[in-house]
C-alpha cells in the first residue's frame, strides 16, 4: 500500500458527461501528480499541484481540469466524454517538488461508452 | 521535445538474468527512475540513478551513463513474479520544465518470464 488513495477505483459513464476523480496523497506530501495511461500505453503526464498551486503542465485537455484543496487532496474533472477518454487515471504524491519518487496510487479505471 | 525509449516487449527464463535498455533524449535531466507495473495496476518504485554509475538494490540494479543518454535495469535470479511492464521514467530539470521538476514516463517494456 503505498498510502495514495484514489476514488472511485471504477467508473463507467457515458460520452458528453463530466466527472471528477479524486486523490488523497500520502500523509506530509505536498506534490499531487495526475497520469493518464490508455491500453497498452505509457503513462502520460497531465498535470502537478504542489501545495495547492498548480506547478507543471504536460499533455492535458482543454476538457479536463485539476485543483488541489487546502488539505491536499486533489480532483481531476474531466467533461465532455469522449470514447478516447476510456483509461486508467493514475495519482501520485512525493513530498516536495519531484526531489524524491512518486508514489501512485491504484488509479481510477474509467470507460466512456 | 522529449524522448525516452525502450524495447516493447522481452522474454527471458526463470533462474536468468535480463537486461531492459532506455535511452533518453530529454531537455534536462535531473534523475532516472524505473519503476515496475503489473497489468491494471500502480507503479511501484524500483530504482533511482541521478549520477553516472551502477546502483545495486538486491536482485535490482540500475545503470546511468548521462553523457549517452542510456541507462538499463538489470533482474537477476527471475522469479515469475517479474513478469510485468518496466517503466523507465526521466525528471526534467526545473529550469526546462517550467520553474519545477516533472517526471515522464517512457511506453514500458512487457517482460514475460517463462518457467
Amino acid at each position: 500500500d503505498s498510502g495514495v488513495t484514489q476514488t472511485p477505483k471504477h467508473l463507467i459513464t457515458a460520452t458528453g458527461q463530466r466527472v471528477t476523480l479524486r486523490c488523497s496523497p500520502r500523509s506530509g506530501d505536498l506534490s499531487v501528480y495526475w497520469y493518464q495511461q490508455s491500453l497498452d500505453q505509457g503513462l502520460q503526464f497531465l498535470i502537478q499541484y504542489y501545495n495547492g498551486e498548480e506547478r507543471a503542465k504536460g499533455n492535458i485537455l482543454e476538457r479536463f481540469s485539476a485543483q488541489q484543496f487546502p488539505d491536499l487532496h486533489s480532483e481531476l474533472n474531466l467533461s465532455s466524454l469522449e470514447l478516447g477518454d476510456s483509461a486508467l487515471y493514475f495519482c501520485a504524491s512525493s513530498p516536495g517538488l519531484g526531489n524524491t519518487e512518486a508514489f501512485f496510487g491504484q488509479g481510477t479505471r474509467l470507460t466512456v461508452v | 521535445g522529449q524522448n525516452i525509449d525502450q524495447p516493447t516487449e522481452m522474454t527471458a527464463t526463470e533462474g536468468a538474468i535480463v537486461q531492459i535498455n532506455c535511452t533518453y533524449q530529454t531537455s534536462g535531466f535531473n534523475g532516472l527512475f524505473w519503476y515496475q507495473q503489473h497489468a491494471g495496476e500502480a507503479p511501484t518504485f524500483l530504482s533511482y540513478n541521478v549520477l553516472d554509475g551502477l546502483e545495486e538494490k538486491g536482485r535490482f540494479s540500475s545503470f546511468l551513463s548521462r553523457s549517452k543518454g542510456y541507462s538499463y535495469l538489470l533482474l537477476k535470479e527471475l522469479q515469475m513474479k517479474d513478469s510485468a511492464s518496466y517503466l523507465c521514467a526521466v525528471r526534467l530539470s526545473a529550469g526546462f520544465s517550467g520553474g519545477y521538476n516533472k517526471l515522464i514516463f517512457g511506453a514500458g517494456t512487457r517482460l514475460a518470464v517463462h518457467p
